[in-house]
């Protein structure tokens, strides 16, 4: 079974900073399904990046996926407002079919 | 636009049952596999089942295996997941999404689900 953990848990930053959010698998997994989600309250999940580096449609260019292996990083150049929220990455493999990371809550400092 | 619009939670007693449905407009909904995601108070996401486009392969978490059932009516445009044997534990949110290409690129705004005696 593999494991996503996230890093850091809570990421505390200004709008204009940028933010470096990592997901480090348990083994080698395939870039192709690798996603990233933003999560703000009372919302559902949005998809941001899939196949570890593309983003979604309508999805910001300050928004990026990069990684591959074990290592995954989103990257968000400078942060707006609106970024603040929590995210999740998650693969897509065999047993369980699909895993999901414990997230990284990026507040504002 | 695609819309996806869940309904059936509530409270439910320890063992009891539910049906959750969600209903799809806006896309071909028979060409697309579907998946409910759950995720409890305060915590992360948890995938639940998945379903593919034609309803003849289903997958299930470890943690739900045996007592829920996904099901979808493509003529009706609607996704279905049957909860028996509920636990405090399978208290949630619980979302339905698109499934494709190993990711979840629509959800619903979810229906919740409470078992509590």
């Amino acid at each position: 079974e593999i494991v996503l953990t996230q890093s850091p848990g809570t990421l505390s930053l200004s709008p204009g900073e940028r933010a470096t959010l990592s997901c480090r698998a348990s083994q080698s997994v395939s870039s192709s399904y690798l996603a990233w989600y933003q999560q703000k309250p009372g919302q559902a999940p949005r998809l941001l990046i899939y196949g570890a580096s593309s983003r979604a449609t309508g999805i910001p260019d300050r928004f990026s996926g990069s990684g591959s292996g074990t290592d995954f990083t989103l990257t968000i150049s400078r942060l707006e407002p609106e970024d603040f929220a929590v995210y999740y990455c998650q693969h897509y493999g065999s047993s369980p079919l699909y895993t999901f990371g414990q997230g990284t809550k990026l507040e504002i400092k | 636009e695609v819309q996806l619009l869940e309904s059936g939670g509530g409270l439910e007693q320890p063992g009891g049952s539910l049906r959750l449905s969600c209903a799809a407009s806006g896309f071909t909904f028979s060409s697309y596999a579907m998946s409910w995601v759950r995720q409890a108070a305060g915590k992360g996401l948890e995938w639940v089942s998945r379903i593919s486009s034609s309803g003849g392969s289903t997958y299930y978490a470890d943690s739900v295996k045996g007592r829920f059932t996904i099901s979808r009516d493509n003529s009706k445009n609607t996704l279905y997941l049957q909860m028996n044997s509920l636990r405090a534990e399978d208290t949630a949110v619980y979302y339905c999404a698109t499934s494709d290409y190993g990711r979840f690129q629509d959800w619903g705004q979810g229906t919740v689900v409470t078992v509590s005696s």
